[in-house]
Order: C-alpha cells, then sequence, then structure tokens
C-alpha cells in the first residue's frame, strides 16, 4: 500500500490569489497524479508529474494555471493559481504503485470567493 | 477517446435486497477497469479490479467485452455498503498509463 499526506485538507482563498498543495508519499514512487473533483462530478486527470521532467497535462489543463514540482520521488505540489470561483474544488494527489492499484490523499478542498 | 459511463447517479436500495451499479465504457484497446468506492469522511480506495476476478466484501464484477460493461454487484446489501462507487478504466498510451473514471454512483441502503 500506499500512504499519501496530503495538505491543506481544506482552504478558503481569495479570487486573484494562488494555493499550493502538498503531497508526500511513504514511499519512492515513479509517477504522481493530480486530479480535479468539482461539485458533483468525476475526477478529472489534470496532469501527471515524473521526477526530472515536465509534468505531463491533460486536454483543458496548463502549467501557467497549474504549475506542478516534483524535487523527488516521494513529493509533489501543485498550485492553482490566479484563482476564480470556477476553481473551486476538491484537488486530490494520487499514485500508482506497481501499476495495480492507485492510492489518494484526503483531498484538499478548496473554495474560491 | 475513451469514456466510463455510470448512468445512475444515485441508488438506494434495501438492506438484504441485491445491488447492481451499472458501468458501461468505451475503449478502442484492452480495457484494465476497476470499481474504487469512498465511505464517508474516508478517503478515494480500491474495491476490485476485473484482473483478479475476485470478491471483496461480497461484491463481485464481470468485464463483459461484448457489452463493454463492468457492472458491479452484490447479492445482499448491508448498511455498510452505503458510499459513493466509481467505476474506472485504465489506459496506456506509450508507456504512460492513466485512469479515467466515471461521474459516480451514490449508494444508499435503506434499513
Amino acid at each position: 500500500s500506499a500512504v499519501i499526506s496530503q495538505k491543506p485538507s481544506r482552504d478558503i482563498c481569495q479570487r486573484g490569489t494562488s494555493l499550493t498543495i502538498q503531497c508526500q508519499v511513504d514511499s519512492q514512487v515513479t509517477m504522481m497524479f493530480w486530479y480535479r473533483q468539482q461539485p458533483g462530478q468525476s475526477l478529472t486527470l489534470i496532469a501527471t508529474a515524473n521526477q526530472g521532467s515536465e509534468a505531463t497535462y491533460e486536454s483543458g489543463f496548463v502549467i501557467d494555471k497549474f504549475p506542478i514540482s516534483r524535487p523527488n520521488l516521494t513529493f509533489s505540489t501543485l498550485t492553482v493559481s490566479n484563482m476564480s470561483p470556477e476553481d473551486s474544488s476538491i484537488y486530490l494527489c494520487s499514485v500508482d504503485r506497481a501499476g495495480t492499484e492507485a492510492f489518494f490523499g484526503q483531498g484538499t478542498r478548496l473554495t474560491v470567493v | 477517446a475513451q469514456r466510463v459511463t455510470q448512468p445512475e447517479k444515485l441508488l438506494s436500495v434495501f438492506k438484504g435486497a441485491p445491488v447492481e451499479l451499472k458501468c458501461n465504457y468505451s475503449y478502442s484497446g484492452s480495457p484494465e477497469l476497476f470499481w474504487y468506492v469512498q465511505y464517508s469522511r474516508q478517503r478515494l480506495q480500491l474495491l476490485l479490479r476485473h484482473i483478479s476476478r475476485e470478491s471483496i466484501k461480497g461484491f463481485t464484477a464481470d468485464l463483459n467485452k461484448g457489452e463493454t460493461s463492468f457492472h458491479l454487484k452484490k447479492p445482499f446489501a448491508q448498511e455498510e455498503d452505503s458510499a459513493m462507487y466509481y467505476c474506472a478504466l485504465k489506459i496506456s498510451n506509450f508507456g504512460n498509463e492513466k485512469l479515467t473514471f466515471g461521474t459516480g454512483t451514490r449508494l444508499t441502503i435503506i434499513p
């Protein structure tokens, strides 16, 4: 299994500001994934973060809006930049160990006012 | 493009009654399918995967390639089964793997 610590667990932010979400895994993993879950909707993959290379973003998501860092094999951050109310969502960090099972953090519930 | 469809957003079932949560997928490659569950105030976790062909907490799911379905079933519902259930499809593209999730079904077991 994998234990993922994600913080903050929730935050309320002013529009126009940025929030950085941290994700710490208890063991080394090659790929880390960032998802968004908007109210009443499913999980949508934002990007895949590999250590030592640029993150790979899914269609509809760009680096300027969601910059990602991956400084080592156990840690990653996702920043939500220049926030608007439409960014209010739950953001989830995930890892997939051995390609057999995905493990998720508790999520960060973001409200933009 | 790949897609996972869960037609029911909400499903209520009486305790002891059979449960079936529907999942259909579209994918041109060889599918690898999963069911994930999120209980109240807990994180999302794996319930079962089609490759394992196992029964977890009384749940089973059979991959039907002809009908492109992966429905989740349990013969006798229990109150602790109340949760949010997501069907997910793993796709591989040039060595990169990622999950595509359905919109989820909230299952409520009525005592």
